[in-house]
C-alpha cells in the first residue's frame, strides 16, 4: 500500500523558517515525480512545487519562489519543502503527494497534511 | 497561468438525484484535466484523470467529460457521501492550478 506521511508543520513568526517532510513508503519512490500542494484554512487547493523523480527538475508556484525549495532523498524514501522567509498567508496544510505514473502531474494518492500555522 | 472556474460554487440536490458540475479553463488544455473529491478533515481523493478515466477504485457512478476549455463531473445518483467539494485541476501547463471548488449539498 502507498502511503505518504507528513511532518515538520507548526506554528512559526513571520519572516521564520520551516523544513516539511514527506516520508514514503510502499512503492519505488525514485520513481515518481512528488509535489506539494496546500490548503489556507476554508480555502481551495494551491499548487506549491514539484520536483521530478531524480531530482534533477523542479517547479515553483510564483507566490513561493525565491523562498521555498523543493528537494528529496531517495536513499531515504523522502521528500522535503525547505520554507524561507515566511509569512502570514503561507499558514495553510501542506500536503505531499504522488504523481501516479500514468497520464502527467495529476495525484494519486494524497498524505494526511500538516498545517503551517505563521504568525504576524 | 491557464485560470480554472468551477460553477456553481455550491449545487443543491436531492439524494438519489444526478449532479452536473462544471469546470472551466481559461485556454485550451486539451484533456490534460483531474477532479478530485475531499471529505471534511481529509485529503483530497482522486476521482478522474485525462478528463474521463476513473482512478482507481472510484464507482461507475462518476463520470468525467469534456477536452479544450469544457470539462463536466457528473455524479449519477448522489449518496449520503457524495455531499461534499469537488476540485478540477488542469496540468497542461505550468503552473498546475485549481478550480475553486464546487461543494455539493443536500437539498
Amino acid at each position: 500500500e502507498v502511503r505518504l506521511l507528513e511532518s515538520g508543520g507548526g506554528l512559526v513568526q513571520s519572516g521564520g523558517s520551516l523544513r516539511l517532510s514527506c516520508g514514503a513508503s510502499g512503492f519505488t519512490f525514485s520513481s515518481y515525480r512528488m509535489t506539494w500542494v496546500r490548503q489556507a484554512p476554508g480555502k481551495g487547493l494551491e499548487w506549491v512545487s514539484s520536483i521530478s523523480g531524480g531530482g534533477g527538475t523542479s517547479y515553483y508556484a510564483d507566490s513561493v519562489k525565491g523562498r521555498f525549495t523543493i528537494s528529496r532523498d531517495n536513499s531515504k524514501n523522502t521528500l522535503y519543502l525547505q520554507m524561507n522567509t515566511l509569512r502570514a498567508d503561507d499558514t495553510a496544510v501542506y500536503y505531499c503527494a504522488k504523481e501516479p505514473g500514468v497520464g502527467g502531474w495529476w495525484f494519486d494518492p494524497w498524505g494526511q497534511g500538516t498545517l503551517v500555522t505563521v504568525s504576524s | 497561468e491557464i485560470v480554472m472556474t468551477q460553477s456553481p460554487a455550491t449545487l443543491s440536490v436531492s439524494p438519489g438525484e444526478r449532479a452536473t458540475l462544471s469546470c472551466r479553463a481559461s485556454q485550451s488544455v486539451s484533456t490534460n484535466v483531474a477532479w478530485y473529491q475531499q471529505k471534511p478533515g481529509q485529503a483530497p481523493r482522486p476521482l478522474i484523470y485525462g478528463a474521463s478515466t476513473r482512478a482507481t477504485g472510484v464507482p461507475a457512478s462518476f463520470s468525467g467529460s469534456g477536452s479544450g476549455t469544457e470539462f463536466t463531473l457528473t455524479i449519477s445518483s448522489l449518496q449520503s457521501e457524495d455531499f461534499v467539494v469537488y476540485y478540477c485541476q488542469q496540468y497542461d501547463n505550468w503552473p498546475l492550478t485549481f478550480g475553486g471548488g464546487t461543494k455539493v449539498e443536500i437539498k
